[in-house]
């Protein structure tokens, strides 16, 4: 089985710094990594995804994460935050080799203040 | 396209009535999973089908949740009898195999959701 650990429910931060989400995972096979936005009263949307090769990710609106075996941590990070990128971000896993289930962590609220 | 669509967008009822949500996966994908998302629990998988076929129901919290997929283009989540603690927002999601870098893998795409309120 697989469990995400996003310790951090939630982080203001002020419009133009940077900042960083904390995804920490557990996994006995080898996995894929995900980091969805939920915007207020809406779906979840794929932020990015690490499958394989380059640990490091990018994905839309200038975020990107860090894949580290190591520490088993996925962290989501963006060096210059604006209002527009308050929301909810959720670390998720799925096991690789086809399986469908995806283990989401319970989120982090990111809050830009002005 | 038009995205998965989910309706109603709100729904409020009494404890005891019947609740059917309703979802129109992305044309084409041919895996659909129900969520639901609370402030309790996060987000939790109910049930998920592979060609209108449910997989794996293991998240269905109890004999009152049903779901079905009688096309490829159509599924409910049906709540009877409906009480309180069922309140949440249930989210639809589709998805289809792609391919990057030669890996096999599914993103799924989510509806915006029915906020459910029990009385």
């Amino acid at each position: 089985a697989q469990s995400v650990t996003q310790l951090d429910s939630q982080v203001p931060v002020f419009e133009e710094a940077p900042v960083e989400l904390r995804c920490n995972y557990s996994s006995s096979v080898s996995v894929y990594l995900f980091w969805y936005v939920q915007y207020p009263n809406q779906g979840l949307q794929l932020l990015l995804k690490y499958l394989s090769g380059s640990t490091l990710v990018k994905g839309i609106n200038g975020f990107e994460a860090e894949f580290n075996k190591s520490q088993t941590s996925f962290h989501l990070r963006k060096p210059s935050v604006h209002i527009s990128d308050t929301a909810e971000y959720f670390c998720a896993v799925i096991p690789s080799g086809g399986y469908q289930k995806v283990t989401f962590g319970t989120g982090t609220k990111l809050q830009v203040i002005p | 396209d038009a995205g998965v669509i989910q309706s109603p967008r709100h729904e409020v009822t009494e404890m005891g009535q019947e609740v059917t949500l309703r979802c129109k996966p992305i044309s084409g994908h041919d895996y659909l999973f129900w969520y639901r998302q609370t402030m309790m629990r996060g987000l939790e998988l109910l049930i998920y089908f592979n060609n209108n076929v449910p997989i794996d129901d293991s998240g269905m919290p109890e004999d009152r949740f049903s779901a079905k997929m009688p096309n490829a283009s159509f599924s409910t989540l049906k709540i009877q009898p409906s009480e309180p603690r069922d309140s949440a927002v249930y989210f639809c999601a589709s998805s289809s195999p792609g391919s990057l870098g030669g890996i096999s893998y599914n993103e799924q795409f989510f509806g915006p959701g029915t906020r459910l309120t029990v009385l």
